[in-house]
């Protein structure tokens, strides 16, 4: 069975700080990724989509950027963290190429920026 | 025109209930509308989904009716329950483009007993 990964649960960091939280799935194989984040009322919103090793599509323009340097291998990373970088932040996959497909979550990283 | 408008922003009912959730659309080419749940500090889980060539699918006590004309579907939740409280997300995403899924903006349930 497939399995997500996403460590850690909660990180309080001060602002300007750097930052990595990583994503590890296991029991498939050249799964599409997903990094969100989620702010209070703000719903789900799509930070950044790979579809293979080294392939990142970043969906907003911020602080932040995502690497892919496994096949299940995310990472989301920032060089200098902003207050406005707090949020709940979730990684999932799917599997390519197929339209009716499940996106599997995380159970996500609190991130609070102080 | 890739956007998924999800109302309302949050919703209070008591046990038995039935919580409406609506959910609109632009974009034709969007083919496939699953519903997610999310309880606090977890993350979303596939709920129910639906295709555009039925109107209905129902699942338990969970029914998505499905408007094409109208590009709206909408999440009914029937005998609801205190365990159905959580936030609820509709999402969206088509054949020409199976990479990612639109999500709408989440609806925060409360069911009372």
């Amino acid at each position: 069975s497939q399995t997500i990964h996403q460590w850690p649960a909660t990180l309080v960091q001060p602002v300007g700080s750097p930052l990595s939280l990583e994503c590890t799935v296991e029991g498939t194989s050249n799964p599409n990724l997903y990094w969100y984040r989620q702010a209070a009322g703000r719903g789900l919103q799509l930070l950044f989509y790979s579809v293979g090793i080294g392939q990142i599509s970043s969906e907003v323009p911020q602080n932040l950027s995502a690497s892919r340097p496994q096949d299940r291998q995310f990472i989301l990373s920032s060089k200098k963290l902003l207050l406005s970088d707090s949020g709940f932040y979730l990684c999932a996959w799917s599997r390519r190429g197929e339209t009716n497909t499940e996106a599997f979550f995380g159970q996500g990283t609190r991130l609070t920026v102080v | 025109q890739q956007q998924v408008k999800q109302s309302p922003q949050s919703l209070i009912v008591q046990k038995g209930g039935i919580p409406i959730i609506n959910c609109a659309y632009e974009n034709t080419a969007f083919d496939y509308f699953p519903w997610y749940q999310q309880f606090p500090g977890k993350g979303p889980a596939l709920l129910i989904a639906i295709r555009p060539d039925v109107s209905e699918k129902k699942e338990g006590r969970f029914t998505i009716s499905f408007n094409k004309s109208a590009k709206q579907f909408s999440l009914h939740i029937m005998d609801s329950q205190p365990g159905d409280s959580a936030t609820y997300f509709c999402a969206a995403n088509g054949s020409y483009n199976t990479d990612k899924l639109i999500f709408g903006t989440g609806t925060r349930l409360q069911v009372f007993p």
